[in-house]
């Protein structure tokens, strides 16, 4: 199957700074990318979607301006978690899709965790 | 509001057993159901999917049943090992491109 890798895989970080958080396909084109997060004990949910070379579309609630994604490549998207506060502290997961599948044909990254102290 | 509802955060099956996760759905326009595997620290996995069209798909071990009436799915694993001990979820999306909605998810113990 496809291999979509994130890095880091945890990071901690300071409240008030900015955090990147970056998304690869390794083996195929990722026309979309999503971008979830998770609770614990709770369900995925999507952030924003993004296609190459334009901008993301965000979901209700999902600040913008806070949570900035860039989808310059084909094979890269990132997640900027900025000015972070605890409460963004969450496990966020990158999924991607090929240009020729359709949406819920997505493979998933392993996630990376984000402590805010 | 839930549209995809896992309402056993947690089941336990011993080895060799059928292990039965359940999952309902409100939104009528869903006509895309998925079931993802989930282990700790990494990424979900595609499991099985079925079609609204259809009321059963089968995969090795594993086998979704769509009630459409109910609005109720369900994952069918027969039997249980030790490795299917993980979080799954139940996912489902309206048409070809869009979102994918995703339950709470349900915790597998399999007992020796």
């Amino acid at each position: 199957g496809a291999v979509v890798s994130q890095h880091p895989s945890r990071v901690i970080c300071k409240s008030g700074t900015s955090v990147k958080i970056e998304c690869r396909s390794l083996d195929f084109q990722a026309t979309t990318m999503f971008w979830y997060r998770q609770f614990p004990k709770q369900s995925l949910m999507l952030m924003a979607t993004s296609n190459e070379g334009s901008k993301a579309t965000y979901e209700q609630g999902v600040e913008k301006d806070k949570f900035l994604i860039n989808h310059a490549s084909l094979t890269l998207s990132t997640l900027t978690v900025t000015s972070a506060h605890p409460e963004d502290s969450s496990f966020y997961i990158c999924s991607a899709r090929s240009g020729l599948a359709v949406t819920y044909e997505q493979y998933f990254g392993p996630g990376t965790r984000l402590t805010v102290t | 509001d839930q549209q995809v509802k896992q309402n056993s955060p947690s089941l336990s099956v011993q080895e060799g057993r059928i292990s039965i996760l359940n999952c309902d759905y409100t939104n009528s326009m869903f006509d895309y159901f998925l079931w993802y595997k989930k282990y700790p620290a990494e990424g979900p996995t595609f499991l099985i999917s079925i079609s609204s069209i259809k009321d059963k798909n089968e995969d090795g071990r594993f086998t979704v049943f769509l009630n459409k009436s109910a609005k109720h799915l369900s994952l069918h694993i027969v039997p249980s090992q030790p490795g299917d001990s993980a979080v799954y979820f139940c996912a489902a999306s309206a048409n070809r491109d869009d979102k994918i909605i995703f339950g709470k998810g349900t915790r597998l113990h399999i007992l020796p």
